[in-house]
């Protein structure tokens, strides 16, 4: 089966720069997208098709796509980006999520 | 502005059949290439796709659920609903209903997303 991997856990101060990974085989071939989720919250679209930020998510969320692997960037990292991160991709009609990043501000 | 709402028992006994129901406001369900969808995410772990249906009727299921999925709509309300038959504790999870776009170009992405209902299979 499809399966996408992402570290269980990526820690950064405020302000500075946090990456998230979203990995397989030939992603770059795919498009993907990246929710954020805070505790008890339903998932935010913070990027979709690989790198496209819908309306209302702050210009520091940035994605990118190439090779086997997928980033979610967020630059100038703040407290209130404290969350789960989910990658998801399309494969064989049906939608694949990562294992879910806990990204740490402290 | 699209919303959607769950609906359904929060607890299930097992070997039963979980039923919810999706109320969408805000735009028509049959109108349209979206593919209205329920994911579910385990207390403490991630999300899983469990199906959808689009075009006025067309389904899809998670493989490993297939057996056990049907996803159909009431058009007259709005609403989209989910069965889960033969459920085990391994069912028990929050359950979104929410919109996906953009799935048959391969970019498939969720735009809305339900608050989440929690459904505990238990007897």
């Amino acid at each position: 089966s499809y399966e996408l991997t992402q570290p269980p856990s990526v820690s950064v101060s405020p302000g500075q720069t946090a990456s998230i990974t979203c990995s397989t085989d030939k992603l770059g071939d795919k498009y993907v997208c990246w929710y954020q989720q805070r505790p008890g919250q339903s998932p935010l679209l913070v990027i979709y098709q690989d790198s496209k930020r819908p309306s209302g998510i702050p210009d520091r969320f940035s994605g990118s796509n190439s090779g086997n692997t997928a980033t979610l960037t967020i630059t100038g990292t703040q407290t209130i980006d404290e969350a789960d991160y989910y990658c998801q991709a399309w494969d064989n009609s049906l939608g694949v999520f990562g294992g879910g990043t806990k990204l740490t501000v402290l | 502005q699209v919303q959607l709402q769950e609906s359904g028992p929060g607890l299930v006994k097992p070997s039963q059949t979980l039923s919810l129901t999706c109320t969408v406001s805000g735009v028509s369900i049959t109108i349209g290439d979206d593919f209205w969808s329920w994911i579910r995410q385990p207390p403490g772990k991630g999300l899983e796709w469990i199906g959808y249906i689009y075009s006025s009727g067309r389904t899809y299921y998670n493989p490993s659920l297939k057996s056990r999925v049907s996803i159909s709509v009431d058009a007259s309300k709005n609403q989209f609903s989910l069965n889960l038959s033969s459920v085990s504790v391994a069912d028990t999870a929050v359950y979104f209903c929410v919109r996906a776009r953009e799935c048959r170009g391969g970019s498939c992405f969720v735009d809305f997303w339900g608050r989440g209902t929690l459904v505990t299979v238990s007897s």
